[in-house]
Protein backbone atom coordinates (compact mmCIF):
# COMPACT_ATOMS: atom_id res chain seq x y z
CA UNK A 1 0.00 0.00 0.00
CA UNK A 2 1.41 2.91 -0.85
CA UNK A 3 1.35 5.87 1.91
CA UNK A 4 1.37 9.43 2.04
CA UNK A 5 1.49 10.97 5.73
CA UNK A 6 1.00 14.45 7.07
CA UNK A 7 0.63 15.71 10.36
CA UNK A 8 -2.99 16.76 10.46
CA UNK A 9 -2.34 19.81 12.60
CA UNK A 10 -3.51 22.04 13.18
CA UNK A 11 -1.04 24.20 12.16
CA UNK A 12 -0.51 28.02 14.07
CA UNK A 13 1.47 30.59 13.15
CA UNK A 14 1.26 34.34 13.09
CA UNK A 15 0.96 36.43 10.44
CA UNK A 16 3.91 37.31 8.67
CA UNK A 17 5.87 34.28 9.98
CA UNK A 18 7.23 30.96 7.79
CA UNK A 19 4.74 28.08 7.74
CA UNK A 20 6.35 24.84 7.64
CA UNK A 21 4.35 21.62 6.15
CA UNK A 22 5.71 18.37 6.13
CA UNK A 23 4.73 15.03 4.11
CA UNK A 24 6.05 11.78 3.92
CA UNK A 25 5.75 8.93 1.62
CA UNK A 26 6.20 5.53 1.64
CA UNK A 27 6.72 4.04 -2.57
CA UNK A 28 10.27 5.01 -3.38
CA UNK A 29 9.51 5.23 -6.84
CA UNK A 30 7.11 8.15 -6.58
CA UNK A 31 8.76 10.26 -9.17
CA UNK A 32 5.66 13.17 -8.86
CA UNK A 33 5.00 15.58 -5.59
CA UNK A 34 2.66 18.25 -5.78
CA UNK A 35 0.92 20.46 -3.30
CA UNK A 36 -3.00 21.49 -2.90
CA UNK A 37 -4.40 24.17 -0.95
CA UNK A 38 -8.19 23.60 -0.03
CA UNK A 39 -10.52 26.01 1.56
CA UNK A 40 -13.09 24.69 3.63
CA UNK A 41 -16.05 23.49 1.32
CA UNK A 42 -13.66 24.44 -1.56
CA UNK A 43 -12.11 21.72 -3.78
CA UNK A 44 -8.38 21.63 -3.62
CA UNK A 45 -6.54 24.07 -6.08
CA UNK A 46 -3.01 22.98 -7.23
CA UNK A 47 -0.06 25.44 -5.62
CA UNK A 48 3.29 23.57 -7.00
CA UNK A 49 4.63 20.73 -7.92
CA UNK A 50 8.22 19.18 -7.99
CA UNK A 51 9.80 16.24 -9.31
CA UNK A 52 13.45 16.56 -8.97
CA UNK A 53 15.85 16.70 -5.51
CA UNK A 54 16.01 19.92 -3.93
CA UNK A 55 14.14 23.47 -3.54
CA UNK A 56 11.51 24.71 -6.36
CA UNK A 57 10.57 28.53 -5.28
CA UNK A 58 7.31 30.41 -6.56
CA UNK A 59 6.66 33.89 -4.69
CA UNK A 60 6.25 33.33 -1.47
CA UNK A 61 5.91 29.18 -1.26
CA UNK A 62 9.39 26.44 -1.57
CA UNK A 63 8.44 23.37 -1.96
CA UNK A 64 11.03 21.36 -0.87
CA UNK A 65 12.01 17.38 -1.69
CA UNK A 66 14.38 15.07 -0.62
CA UNK A 67 14.04 11.25 -2.34
CA UNK A 68 16.43 9.19 -0.13
CA UNK A 69 14.48 10.20 3.13
CA UNK A 70 11.25 10.19 0.76
CA UNK A 71 10.06 13.83 2.40
CA UNK A 72 8.48 16.97 1.05
CA UNK A 73 7.53 19.79 2.23
CA UNK A 74 6.00 23.15 1.37
CA UNK A 75 6.96 27.12 3.41
CA UNK A 76 5.21 29.58 3.22
CA UNK A 77 6.70 32.80 3.70
CA UNK A 78 5.35 35.85 5.14
CA UNK A 79 2.13 34.16 6.11
CA UNK A 80 -1.05 35.88 5.85
CA UNK A 81 -4.65 34.88 7.35
CA UNK A 82 -6.08 34.07 3.04
CA UNK A 83 -3.49 31.34 3.59
CA UNK A 84 -4.94 29.39 6.19
CA UNK A 85 -6.41 26.38 4.74
CA UNK A 86 -6.08 22.46 4.82
CA UNK A 87 -2.99 21.34 2.52
CA UNK A 88 -2.75 18.61 0.64
CA UNK A 89 0.33 16.61 -0.25
CA UNK A 90 0.07 14.02 -3.36
CA UNK A 91 2.40 11.87 -4.73
CA UNK A 92 2.89 10.17 -8.29
CA UNK A 93 4.41 7.72 -9.86
CA UNK A 94 5.23 8.08 -13.50
CA UNK A 95 2.01 6.88 -14.65
CA UNK A 96 -0.55 9.85 -14.29
CA UNK A 97 -3.23 7.36 -12.44
CA UNK A 98 -0.61 7.10 -10.03
CA UNK A 99 -1.29 10.20 -7.52
CA UNK A 100 -1.91 9.27 -3.92
CA UNK A 101 -3.34 12.40 -1.47
CA UNK A 102 -1.92 12.89 2.02
CA UNK A 103 -5.16 13.78 4.47
CA UNK A 104 -4.22 17.25 5.08
CA UNK A 105 -2.37 19.79 6.97
CA UNK A 106 -4.82 22.57 8.55
CA UNK A 107 -3.22 25.55 8.46
CA UNK A 108 -3.85 29.05 10.70
CA UNK A 109 -2.72 32.07 10.34
CA UNK A 110 -3.36 34.55 13.50
CA UNK A 111 -3.37 38.13 11.94
CA UNK B 1 -5.81 25.77 -19.46
CA UNK B 2 -8.81 23.56 -18.89
CA UNK B 3 -11.85 24.35 -16.90
CA UNK B 4 -13.63 21.70 -14.97
CA UNK B 5 -17.95 21.14 -14.57
CA UNK B 6 -19.64 19.42 -12.06
CA UNK B 7 -23.05 19.31 -11.14
CA UNK B 8 -25.07 19.32 -9.09
CA UNK B 9 -23.38 21.21 -6.37
CA UNK B 10 -24.88 19.76 -3.41
CA UNK B 11 -27.27 16.85 -3.27
CA UNK B 12 -29.65 15.40 -0.72
CA UNK B 13 -30.63 11.74 -1.41
CA UNK B 14 -32.06 8.82 0.74
CA UNK B 15 -31.27 5.69 0.94
CA UNK B 16 -31.40 2.93 -1.74
CA UNK B 17 -32.14 5.94 -4.22
CA UNK B 18 -30.10 6.25 -7.58
CA UNK B 19 -27.58 8.31 -7.89
CA UNK B 20 -25.85 10.37 -11.50
CA UNK B 21 -23.05 13.04 -11.10
CA UNK B 22 -21.70 14.96 -14.17
CA UNK B 23 -18.97 16.36 -15.05
CA UNK B 24 -17.19 17.78 -18.28
CA UNK B 25 -13.84 19.32 -19.16
CA UNK B 26 -13.22 22.00 -21.33
CA UNK B 27 -9.79 23.27 -23.01
CA UNK B 28 -8.12 19.83 -22.89
CA UNK B 29 -8.23 17.30 -25.68
CA UNK B 30 -8.13 13.26 -24.88
CA UNK B 31 -7.81 14.08 -20.60
CA UNK B 32 -7.28 11.70 -17.79
CA UNK B 33 -10.31 11.96 -15.91
CA UNK B 34 -10.46 11.03 -12.09
CA UNK B 35 -13.31 10.72 -9.56
CA UNK B 36 -12.54 11.08 -5.70
CA UNK B 37 -14.61 11.28 -3.02
CA UNK B 38 -13.18 13.33 0.46
CA UNK B 39 -14.71 12.17 3.65
CA UNK B 40 -15.52 14.76 6.18
CA UNK B 41 -11.41 15.73 7.74
CA UNK B 42 -10.08 13.06 4.97
CA UNK B 43 -7.83 12.83 2.35
CA UNK B 44 -8.85 12.38 -1.17
CA UNK B 45 -10.26 8.60 -2.03
CA UNK B 46 -9.58 7.96 -5.89
CA UNK B 47 -12.49 5.78 -6.83
CA UNK B 48 -11.94 5.90 -10.72
CA UNK B 49 -10.03 6.95 -13.63
CA UNK B 50 -10.50 6.57 -17.25
CA UNK B 51 -7.53 7.54 -19.89
CA UNK B 52 -10.54 7.74 -23.15
CA UNK B 53 -14.27 6.95 -23.96
CA UNK B 54 -15.28 3.96 -22.59
CA UNK B 55 -11.86 3.04 -20.73
CA UNK B 56 -12.74 2.93 -16.55
CA UNK B 57 -10.89 1.90 -14.04
CA UNK B 58 -11.75 0.94 -10.84
CA UNK B 59 -9.67 1.49 -7.42
CA UNK B 60 -12.11 0.14 -4.97
CA UNK B 61 -15.27 -2.17 -4.76
CA UNK B 62 -18.34 -0.30 -4.08
CA UNK B 63 -21.92 0.09 -5.20
CA UNK B 64 -20.32 2.60 -7.39
CA UNK B 65 -19.86 3.17 -11.04
CA UNK B 66 -18.91 5.49 -13.46
CA UNK B 67 -18.60 5.76 -17.12
CA UNK B 68 -17.45 7.92 -20.37
CA UNK B 69 -19.58 8.01 -23.03
CA UNK B 70 -17.72 11.65 -24.85
CA UNK B 71 -14.01 12.57 -24.69
CA UNK B 72 -14.76 15.01 -21.78
CA UNK B 73 -17.55 14.05 -19.78
CA UNK B 74 -17.56 11.35 -16.93
CA UNK B 75 -20.39 10.22 -15.38
CA UNK B 76 -20.51 9.06 -11.52
CA UNK B 77 -23.25 6.53 -10.44
CA UNK B 78 -25.08 4.19 -8.69
CA UNK B 79 -28.18 2.05 -8.29
CA UNK B 80 -28.61 2.50 -4.61
CA UNK B 81 -27.16 4.73 -2.42
CA UNK B 82 -25.84 3.87 1.07
CA UNK B 83 -25.38 6.24 3.86
CA UNK B 84 -21.59 5.68 4.06
CA UNK B 85 -22.11 7.10 0.27
CA UNK B 86 -21.78 10.55 1.58
CA UNK B 87 -19.31 13.29 0.95
CA UNK B 88 -17.33 15.51 -1.37
CA UNK B 89 -17.48 14.21 -4.93
CA UNK B 90 -14.83 15.37 -7.23
CA UNK B 91 -13.88 15.27 -10.70
CA UNK B 92 -10.57 15.91 -11.43
CA UNK B 93 -8.46 15.79 -15.36
CA UNK B 94 -4.95 16.05 -16.72
CA UNK B 95 -3.55 15.94 -19.90
CA UNK B 96 -3.42 12.18 -21.18
CA UNK B 97 -0.13 12.14 -23.15
CA UNK B 98 2.02 14.17 -20.22
CA UNK B 99 3.42 11.62 -18.01
CA UNK B 100 3.38 12.93 -14.35
CA UNK B 101 1.02 15.75 -14.80
CA UNK B 102 -0.75 17.78 -12.09
CA UNK B 103 -4.49 17.26 -11.86
CA UNK B 104 -6.74 19.98 -11.72
CA UNK B 105 -10.63 19.75 -10.00
CA UNK B 106 -13.94 20.69 -10.47
CA UNK B 107 -15.92 22.46 -7.81
CA UNK B 108 -17.13 19.51 -6.50
CA UNK B 109 -20.56 17.92 -5.70
CA UNK B 110 -21.73 17.58 -1.85
CA UNK B 111 -23.93 14.58 -1.44
CA UNK B 112 -25.66 13.73 2.19
CA UNK B 113 -27.27 10.12 2.03
CA UNK B 114 -29.99 10.23 4.87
Amino acid sequence: QKEVEQNSGPLSVPEGAIASLNCTYSDRGSQSFFWYRQYSGKSPELIMFIYSNGDKEDGRFTAQLNKASQYVSLLIRDSQPSDSATYLCAVGGYNNNDMRFGAGTRLTVKP
Amino acid sequence: SQTIHQWPATLVQPVGSPLSLECTVEGTSNPNLYWYRQAAGRGLQLLFYSVGIGQISSEVPQNLSASRPQDRQFILSSKKLLLSDSGFYLCAANRGLISMDEQYFGPGTRLTVT
